[in-house]
């Protein structure tokens, strides 16, 4: 079954640690986005990426950072200058064309204690 | 710069009534418009689309929603809510493309919590 993938789903990180979010996709998506999701807030845009090797800051990029090396793949890593990680992360990817209907991976909730 | 407004961050309904989630957007060009859905702990999965064709869009679930362009809404509708519906909804807008990397953004809206009562 073509699908977007998320590990963990639960996170745990000490302050001062960076953290890695995997993120993959078989459904042969250019373009792949991370969205960051806390209560009442609704989603916004850390990063996204419409071809390999290349991504754009999306509203909330600081303390945050990605890579795309491979089309099925775009981690992101919360770094230690996040302020305030501790959110729901949400991965999500789609075709490059005018409809540009995201589908989403099951998310990972991550807490810094 | 596109936005989205949902008018109330809580619905309430009993099964039965009629579900009615409102959602107006501001776009400078024609836009694309969306309804996700999102479970506890789960990821979204999208309900309906708007994308220039009919103006009234059927979804998944029995949801449909009305684009309005005179009113820049798209509320999203459902004729007898049952338990299962009870969820947080979003709506959400794209530009249509224009090429440079603004494309493929979505705005979302701040969410509505829909609780049904027996």
């Amino acid at each position: 079954d073509g699908g977007i993938t998320q590990s963990p789903k639960y996170l745990f990180r000490k302050e001062g640690q960076n953290v890695t979010l995997s993120c993959e996709q078989n459904l042969n998506h250019d373009a792949m986005y991370w969205y960051r999701q806390d209560p009442g807030q609704g989603l916004r845009l850390i990063y996204y990426s419409q071809i390999v090797n290349d991504f754009q800051k999306g509203d909330i990029a600081e303390g945050y950072s990605v890579s795309r090396e491979k089309k099925e793949s775009f981690p992101l890593t919360v770094t230690s200058a996040q302020k305030n990680p501790t959110a729901f992360y949400l991965c999500a990817s789609s075709i490059v064309s005018g409809h540009n209907e995201q589908f989403f991976g099951p998310g990972t909730r991550l807490t810094v204690l | 710069a596109q936005s989205v407004t949902q008018l109330g961050s809580h619905v309430s309904v009993s099964e039965g009534a009629l579900v009615l989630l409102r959602c107006n957007y501001s776009s400078s060009v024609p836009p694309y418009l969306f309804w996700y859905v999102q479970y506890p702990n789960q990821g979204l999965q999208l309900l309906l689309k708007y994308t220039s064709a009919a103006t009234l869009v059927k979804g998944i679930n029995g949801f449909e929603a009305e684009f309005k362009k005179s009113e820049t809404s798209f509320h999203l509708t459902k004729p007898s809510a049952h338990m299962s519906d009870a969820a947080e909804y979003f709506c959400a807008v794209s530009d249509r493309y224009a090429g440079g990397t603004s494309y493929g953004k979505l705005t979302f809206g701040q969410g509505t919590i829909l609780t049904v009562h027996p």
